[in-house]
């Protein structure tokens, strides 16, 4: 039964970074590519970015420029960092596994996510 | 980005109804439509894939159709547990979107 465990700070300030981690327990890491998604408090959700085993990184353009996703293969476990995070920031943050039935061009759905962090940006 | 609308926003029903949401592409996306199912202070939970395909272990009172740019989820007899928010959401391009949602209340 995969599992994934994820963790982080919940509290930040204004223009502090934002630091999640989530680890992969019980199944391959390296057959998919692995996600955070984030969800404000009462609206929908938005996917922040993607990664895979050997480091191949996707991230949405509206965040490109304060993120980071990176991944430790000897420990089955990748991270999210969000710079100069605001208030708009504040928001439940998943990671997710992509799912493999899909195409060469295309994005990915998500068949396993974890239980989420929220995180809240306030001064 | 692809725009993806959902609706009703939300739809009352009750135990036994089918009921069925619609999801609208801003362009054409094959069937790379998932729908997902959320409950209050939960994960999603992946019901549908590639439009129509159901994922191992959810019941087969849902089901998913459509393609190109209109897509729909129906459960065809609701249960107590089926009340819940919905999202689809397109996997054709970067980034992948989700529609606004909608929430299935009880009549």
């Amino acid at each position: 039964q995969v599992q994934l465990q994820q963790w982080g700070a919940g509290l930040l300030k204004p223009s502090e970074t934002l630091s999640l981690t989530c680890a992969v327990y019980g199944g391959s890491f390296s057959s998919y590519y692995w996600s955070w998604i984030r969800q404000p408090p009462g609206k929908g959700l938005e996917w922040i970015g993607e990664i895979n085993h050997s480091g191949s990184t996707n991230y949405n353009p509206s965040l490109k420029s304060r993120v980071t996703i990176s991944v430790d293969t000897s420990k089955n476990q990748f991270s999210l960092k969000l710079s100069s995070v605001t208030a708009a920031d504040t928001a439940v943050y998943y990671c997710a596994r992509g799912g493999v039935d899909t195409a060469v061009v295309t994005s990915r759905y998500f068949d396993l996510w974890g239980r989420g962090t929220l995180v809240t940006v306030s001064s | 980005d692809i725009q993806m609308t959902q609706s009703p926003s939300t739809v009352s029903a009750s135990v036994g109804d089918r009921v069925t949401i619609t999801c609208r592409a801003s362009q054409s996306i094959s069937s790379w439509v998932a729908w997902y199912q959320q409950k209050p202070g939960k994960a999603p939970k992946l019901l549908i894939y590639k439009a129509s395909s159901l994922e191992s272990g959810v019941p087969s009172r849902f089901s998913g159709s459509g393609s190109g740019t209109e897509f729909t989820l129906t459960i065809s007899s609701l249960q107590p547990d089926d009340f819940a928010t919905y999202y689809c959401q397109q996997y054709n391009s970067y980034p992948g979107t989700f529609g606004q949602g909608t929430k299935l209340e009880i009549k």
